[in-house]
Protein backbone atom coordinates (compact mmCIF):
# COMPACT_ATOMS: atom_id res chain seq x y z
CA UNK A 1 0.00 0.00 0.00
CA UNK A 2 1.25 3.59 -0.05
CA UNK A 3 3.57 4.82 2.23
CA UNK A 4 3.69 8.61 3.33
CA UNK A 5 6.56 9.49 5.50
CA UNK A 6 7.31 12.63 7.26
CA UNK A 7 9.78 13.75 9.82
CA UNK A 8 8.68 13.51 13.47
CA UNK A 9 9.71 17.18 14.95
CA UNK A 10 10.82 20.51 13.77
CA UNK A 11 11.81 23.57 16.05
CA UNK A 12 12.39 26.91 14.34
CA UNK A 13 12.76 30.30 15.99
CA UNK A 14 9.43 32.97 15.58
CA UNK A 15 10.00 34.81 12.32
CA UNK A 16 12.39 32.22 10.63
CA UNK A 17 10.70 30.19 7.86
CA UNK A 18 9.83 26.41 8.69
CA UNK A 19 10.08 23.42 5.53
CA UNK A 20 8.44 20.36 6.36
CA UNK A 21 8.84 17.54 4.02
CA UNK A 22 6.82 14.81 3.29
CA UNK A 23 7.55 11.43 0.94
CA UNK A 24 5.50 8.90 -0.75
CA UNK A 25 5.38 5.87 -2.71
CA UNK A 26 2.72 5.65 -5.32
CA UNK A 27 2.80 7.27 -8.43
CA UNK A 28 -0.60 7.70 -9.50
CA UNK A 29 -1.30 10.21 -6.38
CA UNK A 30 -3.93 12.82 -8.13
CA UNK A 31 -4.14 15.98 -5.06
CA UNK A 32 -1.48 16.17 -1.74
CA UNK A 33 -2.97 17.93 0.80
CA UNK A 34 -1.46 19.96 3.95
CA UNK A 35 -2.86 19.66 7.33
CA UNK A 36 -2.95 21.43 10.43
CA UNK A 37 -3.86 19.95 13.87
CA UNK A 38 -3.53 21.81 17.03
CA UNK A 39 -3.71 20.08 20.31
CA UNK A 40 -7.60 18.31 21.02
CA UNK A 41 -8.34 19.57 17.99
CA UNK A 42 -9.55 18.21 14.41
CA UNK A 43 -7.64 18.56 10.95
CA UNK A 44 -7.42 21.90 9.13
CA UNK A 45 -6.98 21.90 5.75
CA UNK A 46 -4.16 24.46 4.48
CA UNK A 47 -4.23 23.74 0.87
CA UNK A 48 -3.74 21.58 -1.65
CA UNK A 49 -1.43 20.79 -5.24
CA UNK A 50 -2.99 18.97 -7.79
CA UNK A 51 -0.59 16.18 -8.93
CA UNK A 52 0.44 17.86 -12.28
CA UNK A 53 1.47 21.79 -10.45
CA UNK A 54 4.96 22.10 -9.43
CA UNK A 55 4.34 24.74 -6.82
CA UNK A 56 1.81 26.29 -5.49
CA UNK A 57 1.88 29.84 -3.01
CA UNK A 58 -1.08 30.82 -1.00
CA UNK A 59 0.26 33.78 1.29
CA UNK A 60 2.62 32.77 3.89
CA UNK A 61 2.46 28.87 2.71
CA UNK A 62 4.44 27.81 -0.40
CA UNK A 63 3.85 23.95 -1.42
CA UNK A 64 6.84 22.21 -3.58
CA UNK A 65 5.67 19.02 -5.18
CA UNK A 66 8.51 17.06 -7.00
CA UNK A 67 6.34 14.46 -8.88
CA UNK A 68 9.50 12.67 -10.05
CA UNK A 69 11.14 12.14 -6.34
CA UNK A 70 7.58 11.78 -4.70
CA UNK A 71 8.76 14.67 -2.40
CA UNK A 72 6.57 17.46 -1.06
CA UNK A 73 7.12 20.15 1.02
CA UNK A 74 5.30 22.79 2.79
CA UNK A 75 7.33 26.00 3.37
CA UNK A 76 5.98 28.77 6.08
CA UNK A 77 7.27 32.06 5.68
CA UNK A 78 7.47 34.66 8.95
CA UNK A 79 6.52 31.76 11.34
CA UNK A 80 4.73 32.96 14.18
CA UNK A 81 4.13 31.10 17.91
CA UNK A 82 0.48 30.25 16.54
CA UNK A 83 2.02 27.75 13.87
CA UNK A 84 3.00 25.55 16.70
CA UNK A 85 1.25 22.30 15.75
CA UNK A 86 1.12 19.21 14.03
CA UNK A 87 1.36 18.91 10.31
CA UNK A 88 0.41 15.97 8.07
CA UNK A 89 0.29 15.58 4.70
CA UNK A 90 -1.61 13.40 2.94
CA UNK A 91 -1.66 11.59 -0.76
CA UNK A 92 -4.93 10.82 -2.32
CA UNK A 93 -4.58 8.09 -4.82
CA UNK A 94 -8.35 8.05 -6.08
CA UNK A 95 -11.89 9.57 -5.12
CA UNK A 96 -11.73 8.22 -1.77
CA UNK A 97 -7.88 7.37 -0.58
CA UNK A 98 -6.27 9.89 1.26
CA UNK A 99 -3.23 8.59 2.92
CA UNK A 100 -1.75 10.47 5.82
CA UNK A 101 1.77 10.64 7.15
CA UNK A 102 2.89 10.47 10.53
CA UNK A 103 2.35 13.96 11.11
CA UNK A 104 5.18 16.55 12.06
CA UNK A 105 5.22 18.80 15.48
CA UNK A 106 6.57 22.15 14.37
CA UNK A 107 7.74 24.09 17.90
CA UNK A 108 7.85 27.53 17.17
CA UNK A 109 10.18 29.01 19.50
CA UNK A 110 9.97 32.51 20.53
CA UNK B 1 -17.06 27.82 3.69
CA UNK B 2 -16.81 23.70 3.89
CA UNK B 3 -17.54 23.78 7.73
CA UNK B 4 -17.98 20.42 9.48
CA UNK B 5 -19.28 20.14 12.76
CA UNK B 6 -18.85 17.22 15.11
CA UNK B 7 -21.14 16.63 18.00
CA UNK B 8 -19.91 15.76 20.46
CA UNK B 9 -16.60 16.81 21.41
CA UNK B 10 -15.99 14.96 24.65
CA UNK B 11 -17.77 11.90 26.28
CA UNK B 12 -16.87 10.18 29.31
CA UNK B 13 -19.11 7.21 30.14
CA UNK B 14 -19.21 3.79 32.00
CA UNK B 15 -18.27 0.40 30.10
CA UNK B 16 -21.09 -1.35 28.13
CA UNK B 17 -22.67 2.14 27.07
CA UNK B 18 -23.24 2.80 23.71
CA UNK B 19 -22.01 6.14 22.33
CA UNK B 20 -22.98 8.39 18.93
CA UNK B 21 -21.62 11.05 17.63
CA UNK B 22 -22.46 13.13 14.68
CA UNK B 23 -21.00 14.45 11.94
CA UNK B 24 -22.55 17.34 9.90
CA UNK B 25 -21.49 19.40 6.39
CA UNK B 26 -23.04 22.73 7.21
CA UNK B 27 -22.32 24.46 4.09
CA UNK B 28 -22.04 21.86 1.41
CA UNK B 29 -23.41 18.24 0.54
CA UNK B 30 -21.31 15.68 2.11
CA UNK B 31 -21.76 12.75 -0.76
CA UNK B 32 -19.05 11.05 1.30
CA UNK B 33 -18.14 10.73 5.00
CA UNK B 34 -15.22 9.77 6.23
CA UNK B 35 -14.76 8.43 10.00
CA UNK B 36 -11.18 8.29 11.51
CA UNK B 37 -9.71 6.66 14.61
CA UNK B 38 -6.44 8.78 15.91
CA UNK B 39 -4.66 7.10 18.78
CA UNK B 40 -2.23 9.70 21.01
CA UNK B 41 0.61 10.97 19.08
CA UNK B 42 -0.13 9.29 15.89
CA UNK B 43 -1.66 9.25 12.23
CA UNK B 44 -5.39 8.88 11.70
CA UNK B 45 -6.53 5.73 10.84
CA UNK B 46 -9.58 5.18 8.17
CA UNK B 47 -11.94 3.09 10.07
CA UNK B 48 -14.74 3.67 7.01
CA UNK B 49 -16.08 5.28 3.81
CA UNK B 50 -20.00 5.96 3.67
CA UNK B 51 -21.99 7.55 0.49
CA UNK B 52 -24.89 8.64 1.25
CA UNK B 53 -28.15 6.16 1.23
CA UNK B 54 -25.73 3.48 0.79
CA UNK B 55 -23.75 0.97 3.48
CA UNK B 56 -21.13 1.86 4.81
CA UNK B 57 -17.52 0.57 3.40
CA UNK B 58 -15.67 -0.67 6.40
CA UNK B 59 -11.09 -0.78 6.50
CA UNK B 60 -9.54 -3.70 7.21
CA UNK B 61 -9.95 -5.37 10.91
CA UNK B 62 -12.79 -2.73 11.69
CA UNK B 63 -15.60 -4.45 13.72
CA UNK B 64 -18.82 -3.06 11.60
CA UNK B 65 -21.35 -4.83 14.13
CA UNK B 66 -19.02 -2.37 17.29
CA UNK B 67 -19.04 0.75 14.92
CA UNK B 68 -22.51 1.27 13.42
CA UNK B 69 -22.48 4.05 10.46
CA UNK B 70 -25.70 5.73 9.14
CA UNK B 71 -25.32 8.18 6.34
CA UNK B 72 -29.17 8.83 6.37
CA UNK B 73 -29.15 12.32 4.76
CA UNK B 74 -26.45 14.66 2.24
CA UNK B 75 -25.50 16.67 5.90
CA UNK B 76 -25.30 14.06 8.43
CA UNK B 77 -23.41 10.97 9.25
CA UNK B 78 -23.38 9.25 12.71
CA UNK B 79 -21.09 6.79 13.85
CA UNK B 80 -22.24 4.78 17.24
CA UNK B 81 -19.77 3.04 19.36
CA UNK B 82 -22.19 0.20 20.39
CA UNK B 83 -21.00 -1.31 24.43
CA UNK B 84 -17.94 0.50 24.25
CA UNK B 85 -15.04 -0.48 26.32
CA UNK B 86 -12.15 0.91 27.77
CA UNK B 87 -10.13 0.06 24.08
CA UNK B 88 -12.74 1.59 22.05
CA UNK B 89 -11.43 5.03 24.13
CA UNK B 90 -10.17 7.49 21.17
CA UNK B 91 -10.21 10.72 19.32
CA UNK B 92 -13.01 9.88 16.69
CA UNK B 93 -12.57 12.68 14.04
CA UNK B 94 -14.77 12.19 10.71
CA UNK B 95 -14.74 14.20 7.47
CA UNK B 96 -17.05 15.39 4.83
CA UNK B 97 -16.09 16.15 0.60
CA UNK B 98 -18.35 17.13 -2.12
CA UNK B 99 -19.54 15.14 -5.69
CA UNK B 100 -15.95 14.50 -7.09
CA UNK B 101 -12.71 14.68 -6.48
CA UNK B 102 -12.60 17.00 -3.79
CA UNK B 103 -9.90 17.79 -0.81
CA UNK B 104 -12.04 16.26 2.46
CA UNK B 105 -12.11 18.94 5.45
CA UNK B 106 -12.49 17.82 8.81
CA UNK B 107 -14.54 18.04 11.97
CA UNK B 108 -12.98 18.78 15.27
CA UNK B 109 -12.97 15.09 16.80
CA UNK B 110 -14.54 13.54 19.04
CA UNK B 111 -12.46 12.35 22.37
CA UNK B 112 -14.65 9.20 23.69
CA UNK B 113 -12.87 8.14 27.43
CA UNK B 114 -14.51 4.64 28.52
CA UNK B 115 -14.34 4.19 32.33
Amino acid sequence: GEDVEQSLFLSVREGDSSVINCTYTDSSSTYLYWYKQEPGAGLQLLTYIFSNMDMKQDQRLTVLLNKKDKHLSLRIADTQTGDSAIYFCADQTGANNLFFGTGTRLTVIP
Amino acid sequence: GAVVSQHPSWVICKSGTSVKIECRSLDFQATTMFWYRQFPKQSLMLMATSNEGSKATYEQGVEKDKFLINHASLTLSTLTVTSAHPEDSSFYICSARDVGVQPQHFGDGTRLSIL
